[in-house]
């Protein structure tokens, strides 16, 4: 079993629609929890990341964190055509390594 | 102003080959990295280094050998290339202990024939 598990999709939802992604983990060590957006041929680019259980809001994005539940999400809202990319949770210890899932492609229908 | 530079973008090479890969970052972070992303998009880190140090090595052959001449630099040497060793190698720096705003370069997309 993976560490980190998120579900590939693809995924494509049409524009305006609110988009959930998420993320489920098996250690429960894990502290800090992120987002990254990537677009093709590109490097990862931060979203966001959290430290506690709860909600974190930025713009049109939320990020989740349930631990007891070792579950994180990330929520779009009024979702654009230019937020179609590959979106990658990440989590780790509190160390240097950062432990990435799979990746989840999502694609905005205009 | 690009934040993480990484040369080449680009490199196709023959099987044996030794190759180098450069990354310099302009922002003034202790701490940077080197992630692999295969075929499946899956990034794995490979090593991490912070004020020149190595402080991870994630169980990468040692035909990998990353170099960091000052901390705006990592470099990653990769001896007798293999086909198994096609993949994105991105450099990461972060500005924070624990790589939770690790800022990523562009990539370099080596491919082995």
């Amino acid at each position: 079993q993976k560490e980190v598990e998120q579900d590939p999709g693809p995924l494509s939802v049409p524009e305006g629609a609110i988009v959930s992604l998420n993320c489920t983990y098996s250690n429960s060590a894990f502290q800090y929890f992120m987002w990254y957006r990537q677009y093709s041929r590109k490097g990862p680019e931060l979203l966001m990341y959290t430290y506690s259980s709860g909600n974190k809001e930025d713009g049109r994005f939320t990020a989740q964190v349930d631990k007891s539940s070792k579950y994180i999400s990330l929520f779009i809202r009024d979702s654009q055509p230019s937020d179609s990319a590959t979106y990658l949770c990440a989590m780790n210890f509190g160390n240097e390594k950062l432990t990435f899932g799979t990746g989840t492609r999502l694609t905005i229908i205009p | 102003d690009t934040a993480v530079s990484q040369t080449p973008k680009y490199l196709v090479t023959q099987m044996g080959n030794d190759k180098s890969i450069k990354c310099e970052q302009n922002l003034g972070h202790d701490t940077m990295y080197w992630y692999k992303q295969d075929s499946k998009k899956f990034l794995k880190i490979m090593f991490s280094y912070n004020n020149k140090e190595l402080i991870i090595n994630e169980t990468v052959p040692n035909r990998f050998s990353p170099k960091s001449p000052d901390k705006a630099h990592l470099n990653l040497h990769i001896n007798s290339l293999e086909l198994g060793d096609s993949a994105v190698y991105f450099c990461a720096s972060s500005p924070l202990t624990g790589a939770r705003a690790a800022f990523f370069g562009q990539g370099t997309r080596l491919t082995v024939v």
